[in-house]
């Protein structure tokens, strides 16, 4: 089927130990993004691509690694897992035109590090 | 970074029209203002996007003042099924130096019967 699909969708770990999110989208889209949500912020943006081989930092960067070697999938990598990277991780992709276009975004990944 | 508010949560009842407005004073130039809509276990999906004055779908509106700092989702004649956390997000093209995206803190709309 079509779309953006996370794997896994629940992961449990503990601290210290490296684990990696993975993204997969089939529209060929651009742009990827990867969000974590926090009761009391919102959704805020980890790291975001461009395209393949290109990557940005977004708002909260720190502790977290990204790659795109191909332009369908976009891992998440925590290097060193701590307590405070428990959340609910989401990824989304995106079409690249002049403004700003709709993400569409997966049903997520819950971590708890334990 | 344009900082966006938005109200926690909000009370409806079925038929009614829903109001939920964004308040986002730093808006940039080239900054557009998107809404999403989250259901409990699943990712925002898109609602409707727009840069200034009033854009409308088959299931919004968006008002935007000539200021832009502010803006106001409209869900008309809301039902059970419009239950869900409602996300404002405000940002430009990301290829433009500086340019960010930043998502409300999310607004819980109940509909009741």
């Amino acid at each position: 089927d079509a779309g953006i699909t996370q794997s896994p969708r629940y992961k449990i770990t503990e601290t210290g130990r490296q684990v990696t999110l993975m993204c997969h989208q089939t529209w060929s889209h651009s742009y990827m993004f990867w969000y974590r949500q926090d009761l009391g912020h919102g959704l805020r943006l980890i790291y975001y691509s461009a395209a393949a081989d290109i990557t940005d930092k977004g708002e909260v960067p720190d502790g977290y690694v990204v790659s795109r070697s191909k332009t369908e999938n976009f891992p998440l990598t925590l290097e060193s897992a701590t307590r405070s990277q428990t959340s609910v991780y989401f990824c989304a992709s995106s079409e690249s035109t002049g403004g700003p276009q709709p993400q569409h975004f997966g049903d997520g990944t819950r971590l708890s590090i334990l | 970074l344009a900082k966006t508010t938005q109200p926690i949560s909000m009370d409806s009842y079925e038929g009614q029209e829903v109001n939920i407005t964004c308040s986002h004073n730093n808006i940039a130039t080239n900054d557009y203002i998107t809404w999403y809509q989250q259901f409990p276990s699943q990712g925002p999906r898109f609602i409707i996007q727009g840069y200034k004055t009033k854009v409308t779908n088959e299931v919004a509106s968006l008002f935007i003042p000539a200021d832009r700092k502010s803006s106001t989702l409209s869900l008309p004649r809301v039902s059970l099924s419009d239950t869900a956390v409602y996300y404002c997000l405000v940002g430009g093209p990301l290829k433009a130096a500086g340019n960010k995206l930043t998502f409300g803190g999310g607004t819980r709309v109940l509909v009741k019967p």
